[in-house]
């Protein structure tokens, strides 16, 4: 299994681009989110799904936009990146049997900077 | 809405010392989860806390979940270099969340 999978790792934008940040899992998982890390704040809540065709929002949901359209995938779209979005960005999965446990399954991030 | 404060910031400490760092909230949480993050990586759990005063300890590493529901520890004995890192707690809500503290930043001299 590879895991939880994030494309790309870098990407640099000017202010106003949009871009698509991917994630993938291959562990069957039913919960899905992603996370945005700042130095000094942690890491914060942007969106999560439940399940295919379910998402919500979490802490910090503005600019950003998801869609679940089947289990494993769940992307991360800017339509209009700011330079507040500078961030690396993290998409994390658990099996919603097992949501309890609390353990999320994080990719590697994805260091996105906005100019 | 929720959060946790978590403290200290960083730490910069000697080889074989012990550290200790906490969690705080006005919040309950069912669960409280301590997380590492190497350079580069994502976040990997460290130890999982389900019910008020436990405590549970991995190796080196010893986590309680408070009696009131709103705080946790960790402590790491006998630090080594590969402790390097930073380290998250974060505390779940019934719906499955996970809300994460700022971070504590552990740096080990040799």
């Amino acid at each position: 299994n590879a895991g939880v999978t994030q494309t790309p790792k870098f990407q640099v934008l000017k202010t106003g681009q949009s871009m698509t940040l991917q994630c993938a899992q291959d562990m069957n998982h039913e919960y899905m989110s992603w996370y945005r890390q700042d130095p000094g704040m942690g890491l914060r809540l942007i969106h999560y799904s439940v399940g295919a065709g379910i998402t919500d929002q979490g802490e910090v949901p503005n600019g950003y936009n998801v869609s679940r359209s089947t289990t494993e995938d769940f992307p991360l779209r800017l339509l209009s990146a700011a330079p507040s979005q500078t961030s690396v960005y993290f998409c994390a999965s658990n099996n919603a049997g097992q949501l309890n446990t609390g353990e999320l399954f994080f990719g590697e991030g994805s260091r996105l900077t906005v100019l | 809405g929720q959060q946790l404060n978590q403290s200290p910031q960083s730490m910069f400490i000697q080889e074989g010392e012990d550290v200790s760092m906490n969690c705080t909230s006005s919040s309950i949480f069912n669960t409280w989860l301590w997380y590492k993050q190497d350079p580069g990586e994502g976040p990997v759990l460290l130890i999982a806390l389900y019910k008020a005063g436990e405590l549970t300890s991995n190796g080196r590493l010893t986590a309680q979940f408070g009696i009131t529901r709103k705080d946790s520890f960790l402590n790491i004995s006998a630090s080594i270099p590969s402790d390097v890192g930073i380290y998250f707690c974060a505390g779940q809500v019934h719906t499955g969340k996970l809300i994460f503290g700022q971070g504590t930043t552990l740096q080990v001299k040799p």
